[in-house]
């Protein structure tokens, strides 16, 4: 069966920190990877995807970047975070592109 | 108007009532539903999918769907407590698959907060 890991679960970084949140699916191959952003009285807000290696997509201008340096493994990265960049980020994976995704367990992150 | 619209509630229940949880949606095109289920907390779990008109039942849980109203549902027969968190409802807003349109995602509702009491 495939499994999603995401890690760390909650993390606390200064304004101005560098950001790396790992995620990797097991038990497929070729996977199409999310990552979203739930912020509190919102829905998840998709930022980006991927359908393959070295190939992402994202959806709204940020302050973050992806990257999918192999197929099973998803990366969500920031050179400096802002405070609004504060929320609940979630990485999932679909078999087909925009189908049924199933989450990790996710990543609080907290700006301060 | 939104694109995935549910009502935040909270909606509460008895244990043993049905809960009856609405979604609608703007995107006519749409082809594809989902209700997730989200504890406090957590990361959303998937419970159903459906993608034609009418009633898809799977044990306690139906969804429905009415695309030409626009609207699809979860109803929860006999709540327990442990039914209550977050459902989402979750659409792929394009007539078909594919990487334009809306069709590379699903978009999320806010959600609504159901609560199963004692």
């Amino acid at each position: 069966s495939q499994t999603i890991h995401q890690w760390p679960a909650t993390l606390v970084q200064p304004v101005g920190s560098p950001l790396s949140l790992e995620c990797t699916v097991e038990g497929t191959s070729n996977p199409n990877l999310y990552w979203y952003r739930q912020a509190a009285g919102r829905g998840l807000q998709l930022l980006f995807y991927s359908v393959g290696i070295g190939q992402i997509s994202s959806e709204v201008p940020q302050n973050l970047s992806a990257s999918r340096p192999q197929d099973r493994q998803f990366i969500l990265s920031s050179k400096k975070l802002l405070l609004s960049d504060s929320g609940f980020y979630l990485c999932a994976w679909s078999a087909v592109l925009g189908a049924e995704a199933f989450f990790g367990q996710g990543t609080r992150l907290t700006v301060v | 108007q939104k694109e995935v619209e549910q009502n935040s509630g909270p909606l509460s229940v008895p244990e043993g009532a049905i809960a009856s949880l609405n979604c609608t949606y703007s995107d006519r095109g749409s082809q594809s539903f989902f209700w997730y289920r989200q504890y406090s907390g957590k990361s959303p779990e998937l419970i159903m999918s459906i993608y034609s008109n009418g009633d898809k039942e799977d044990g306690r849980f139906t969804a429905q769907l009415n695309k030409a109203s626009q609207y699809v549902s979860l109803l929860i027969r006999d709540s327990q407590p442990s039914d209550s968190a977050t459902y989402l409802c979750a659409v792929n807003m394009a007539g078909r698959w594919g990487l334009t349109g809306g069709g590379n995602k699903l978009t999320f509702g806010t959600g609504t907060q159901l609560k199963v009491e004692l």
